[in-house]
């Protein structure tokens, strides 16, 4: 079974790079079908995409997140990673990494999630 | 403000049937593409409940239901449940963002 797990720095200052990698087991990053995705969900609010990345490195962004946010993928270690610069209070949100079926648009797997809080 | 329309709540008494609407445009639902739905619980993730528009994963029981109709699309509960008081998301791909879109998502209760 696949399982996702975030990791990264709970707390980031305003104006700083927040950081996150996703860990990936049970399956490889470099499969067919699939692509690695960032979803957030601040505090008392809905879920929302991100980002993903395809294993060859192709990546869609959010188009009012795009000038922000950067997707990449160390496929030698399994593992998919997100940066957001320039962050305010208003990224202050749980993170998830999530799978995505190329064939539907979907998300199979999702990770636990990841606080991450912006103040200083 | 989401691209896709969930009402904020729904209620329901236990046994009862309920659906929750998800309402797109002509660039994601209305645009032919697939309908999916998660539950999440409170302090967890959302986990699949509804793929590919009428889809369920194995281990997800057949009181939950999908469908569409142009722009719109539907999630059925029937033999409502406690266990179903949850959050509930439709999910789509739109044409214009070039990726994924979220409802706002509706609360069940069960009264």
């Amino acid at each position: 079974q696949v399982q996702l797990q975030e990791s990264g720095p709970g707390l980031v200052k305003p104006s700083q790079t927040l950081s996150l990698t996703c860990t990936v087991s049970g399956g490889t990053i470099r499969t067919d079908g699939y692509y690695w995705s960032w979803i957030r969900q601040r505090p008392g609010k809905g879920l929302e995409w991100i980002g993903y990345i395809y294993y060859n490195g192709d990546t869609y962004y959010s188009p009012p997140l795009k000038s922000r946010v950067s997707i990449s993928v160390d496929t030698s270690k399994n593992k998919v990673f997100l940066n957001v610069t320039f962050v305010s209070a208003a990224d202050t949100a749980v993170y998830y990494c999530a799978r995505g079926l190329i064939a539907y648009g979907n998300f199979d797997y999702w990770g636990q999630g990841t606080l991450v809080s912006v103040s200083s | 403000q989401s691209m896709l329309t969930q009402p904020p709540s729904v209620t329901g008494a236990p046994g009862q049937r309920i659906t929750i609407s998800c309402t797109g445009s002509s660039s994601n639902i209305g645009a032919n593409y697939d309908v999916h739905w998660y539950r999440q619980l409170p302090g967890t993730a959302p986990e699949r409940l509804i793929y590919g528009t009428d889809k369920r994963p194995s281990g997800v029981p057949d009181r939950f239901s999908g469908s569409k109709s142009g722009a719109s699309a539907s999630l059925a509960i029937t033999g409502l449940q406690t266990e179903d008081e949850a959050d509930y998301y439709c999910q789509s791909y739109d044409n214009s963002l070039r990726g994924a879109v979220f409802g706002g998502g509706t609360k069940v209760t069960v009264l």
